[in-house]
């Protein structure tokens, strides 16, 4: 099966930063990755598709990029509602998450 | 609007038997696969399995699949998840999700402890 390595873990911005987080999976996933957000006591939210297709809903400030076993999820412009977990889903084989990365407030 | 709304958790004691059920409506639920995710408290997210529309291929996690059953019912529009030999690894957050997981029920806990 395929692993996902999601980083960092934990996450400290203040309002307004960029942020990015990466996974890095243990084989070539030909871009399919989703991006999820989940706050706290909430089902995940998926928020990007196929490596950068916002789901409808999805505010411009969040992006996807990616190829091969790289890719990267990003938030330009932290706002407080952006506060949450968040995980990468690799589905070009038997689906797996990332760990899971924490952005807290700084 | 799509819905997925999951039952059947509670209290289960180490070694049992639980059976959660997923009713879904919104859609056409034989159209799409259909698959269980799980969450320990304070963990992160654990793909469980899947299944396709008519039952003819259903995948599990390795290290579930003797444990964990996957079935439907397209005629109730339900998704089922049979749980054997329990413990308390398995307790956690079980939520059901349609196709490449973009819809997702509320979930339903499942505490298994004596």
């Amino acid at each position: 099966d395929i692993q996902m390595t999601q980083s960092p873990p934990s996450l400290s911005a203040s309002l307004g930063d960029k942020v990015t987080i990466t996974c890095q999976a243990s084989q070539n996933i030909n871009k399919y990755i989703a991006w999820y957000q989940q706050k706290p006591g909430k089902a995940p939210r998926q928020l990007i598709r196929y490596t950068s297709t916002l789901v409808s809903g999805t505010p411009s400030r969040f992006s996807g990029s990616g190829s091969g076993r790289d890719y990267s999820f990003s938030i330009s412009n932290v706002e407080s509602e952006d506060i949450a977990s968040y995980y990468c889903l690799q589905y070009d084989n038997l689906p797996t998450f990332g760990g899971g990365t924490k952005l807290e407030l700084k | 609007e799509v819905k997925l709304v999951e039952s059947g958790g509670g209290l289960v004691q180490p070694g049992r038997s639980l059976k959660l059920s997923c009713a879904a409506s919104g859609f056409s639920f034989n159209d799409y696969w259909m698959g269980w995710v799980r969450q320990a408290p304070g963990k992160g997210l654990e793909w469980i399995g899947e299944i396709n529309q008519d039952s003819s291929t259903i995948n599990y996690t390795p290290s579930l699949k003797d444990k964990f059953t996957i079935s439907r019912d397209n005629a109730q529009n339900t998704l089922y998840l049979q749980m054997s030999k329990l413990g308390s690894e398995d307790t956690a957050i079980y939520y059901c999700a349609r196709g490449r997981y973009l819809y997702w029920g509320q979930g339903v806990m499942v505490t298994v402890s004596s």
